[in-house]
C-alpha cells in the first residue's frame, strides 16, 4: 500500500534560518502531494501543493516540488520566522478516483527569536 | 461559504460512556471522511462515507466504533463504551462529489479526552 516518510521532529531553528524537512513517498500510479501545516489545537490547514511530476508548490514563502525519481516531496523556507512554529504533515492522495490520504507522522518546528 | 464543522471541539467522557462526534461537510460536498490522530502521531484514515452510504471502513476499529451520513443532517462519529485508549484527536474531512481528484477540507478537529 502506499506510505509516507516524514523526517523525525522535533526540528529547532533560529529565526531566519533555512528549513528543509524531508518527505518520501511510496506509491502506485501518480499520485498528489500535499503538505498540511498544524497550529497548536487547530485542525490541517493546506499549505502547498502539487499534482504531477516536476510540479512545484508554492506558499508563504514554502516551496516543494514533486521530483518522480526520488520519490520526494521536500519541503522548504529560505527564512524561517517564529509565526512558523507548528507541526507540518506531508500527504499522499492516491491516483484515481478514490482518495484515500495517506499522512506522514509529521514533523514539529520550533523557531525561536 | 463555511468550512467544515466540528462539534464539539473538546468532549470530555467517562470510560464507558459514549462519544458521539458531529461533522457539517462544506456547502456542496458529499462526500465525508474521519481520521483519528494520537498523541504525537499523524492522522491514521477510519472511513469514507458518501450520503446514507458507507464506502470504505477499513480504518475503523471492528467493535465500538460506527459512522454514518445521513440523507439530511451531519456526518456522526458515535464510539460505545470509551476506553482511555480512545483518547485523540478526530478530524473529518469532505470533498465534492465526482470520480476524479478532489482535495479534502478539513475541519478543526474533536478532542477527546477519555477519564
Amino acid at each position: 500500500g502506499d506510505s509516507v516518510t516524514q523526517m523525525e521532529g522535533p526540528v529547532t531553528l533560529s529565526e531566519e534560518a533555512f528549513l528543509t524537512i524531508n518527505c518520501t513517498y511510496t506509491a502506485t500510479g501518480y499520485p498528489s502531494l500535499f503538505w498540511y501545516v498544524q497550529y497548536p489545537g487547530e485542525g490541517l490547514q493546506l499549505l502547498l501543493k502539487a499534482t504531477k511530476a516536476d510540479d512545484k508548490g508554492s506558499n508563504k514563502g514554502f516551496e516543494a516540488t514533486y521530483r518522480k525519481e526520488t520519490t520526494s516531496f521536500h519541503l522548504e523556507k529560505g527564512s524561517v520566522q517564529v509565526s512558523d512554529s507548528a507541526v507540518y504533515f506531508c500527504a499522499l492522495y492516491p491516483s484515481g478516483g478514490y482518495q484515500k490520504v495517506t499522512f506522514g507522522t509529521g514533523t514539529k518546528l520550533q523557531v525561536i527569536p | 461559504n463555511a468550512g467544515v464543522m466540528q462539534n464539539p471541539r473538546h468532549l470530555v467522557r467517562r470510560r464507558g460512556q459514549e462519544a458521539r462526534l458531529r461533522c457539517s461537510p462544506m456547502k456542496g460536498h458529499s462526500h465525508v471522511y474521519w481520521y483519528r490522530q494520537l498523541p504525537e502521531e499523524g492522522l491514521k484514515f477510519m472511513v469514507y462515507l458518501q450520503k446514507e452510504n458507507i464506502i470504505d471502513e477499513s480504518g475503523m476499529p471492528k467493535e465500538r466504533f460506527s459512522a454514518e451520513f445521513p440523507k439530511e443532517g451531519p456526518s456522526i462519529l458515535r464510539i460505545q463504551q470509551v476506553v482511555r485508549g480512545d483518547s485523540a484527536a478526530y478530524f473529518c474531512a469532505s470533498s465534492p462529489p465526482g470520480q476524479n481528484y478532489n482535495e479534502q477540507f478539513f475541519g478543526p478537529g474533536t478532542r477527546l479526552t477519555v477519564l
